[in-house]
């Protein structure tokens, strides 16, 4: 079955630090991919999306992501993060239709929470 | 603004009981789904709508119904509450089965 994996489950850095939080799926070709933001109490905010095209695509709040066929992954960066980052991030993917019955629904990686230390 | 609402934010019920959880959106959207989050699960899809009159069952559908009479809304019910549904609740939709889905704010819901 097609899967997404986050493989931290919690990441402390400093802030001002850089930041790559890791996503990988499991598929044959390419999904749409997603990375999404919660912070404590609130619904999930949308970061950046890849459907196609250049492989490293920016979002909102000064994330950005890279696409790396090769590896399967989405590893989601940053490169100095501020203390209002501390969240949890959603790595989600898209599988196309009518592909092992997922019939093109949204699939969520079990999160990564991210803690800042002043 | 469109926007994607539910109500309510709160709720405590007990075992046994039926609970619906209404879902609102004014994006005109086609597609709306259910989720619950737990911890260490993320976020498992419940039930999903393609449009009015469609309902489809996801990972964790059992205990849960939903119902599509109009464009907008998708109630979530649950038949009879059990401790095992104690979670907070989200509803997203989308304008197209591969297309980016938009989040509402939850609804945290004990069951005792």
């Amino acid at each position: 079955a097609q899967s997404v994996t986050q493989p931290d489950i919690h990441i402390t850095v400093s802030e001002g630090a850089s930041l790559e939080l890791r996503c990988n799926y499991s598929y044959g070709a390419t999904p749409y991919l997603f990375w999404y933001v919660q912070s404590p109490g609130q619904g999930l905010q949308l970061l950046l999306k890849y459907f196609s095209g250049d492989t490293l695509v920016q979002g909102i709040k000064g994330f950005e992501a890279e696409f790396k066929r090769s590896q399967s992954s989405f590893n989601l960066r940053k490169p100095s993060v501020h203390w209002s980052d501390a969240a949890e991030y959603f790595c989600a993917v898209i599988f196309p239709m009518n592909y092992g019955g997922s019939q093109g629904n949204l699939i969520f990686g079990k999160g990564t929470k991210l803690s800042v230390k002043p | 603004d469109a926007e994607i609402t539910q109500s309510p934010r709160h709720k405590i019920t007990e075992t046994g009981r039926q609970v619906t959880l209404a879902c609102h959106q004014t994006w005109n959207h086609n597609n709306m789904f259910w989720y619950r989050q737990d911890l260490g699960h993320g976020l498992r899809l419940i039930h999903y709508s393609y449009g009015v009159q469609d309902t489809n069952k996801g990972e964790v559908s059992d205990g849960y119904s939903v119902s599509r009479s109009n464009t907008e809304d998708l109630p979530l019910t649950l038949e009879s509450a059990a401790s095992s549904q104690t979670s907070v609740y989200f509803c997203a939709s989308s304008g197209g089965s591969q297309e980016t889905q938009y989040f509402g704010p939850g609804t945290r819901l004990l069951v005792l």
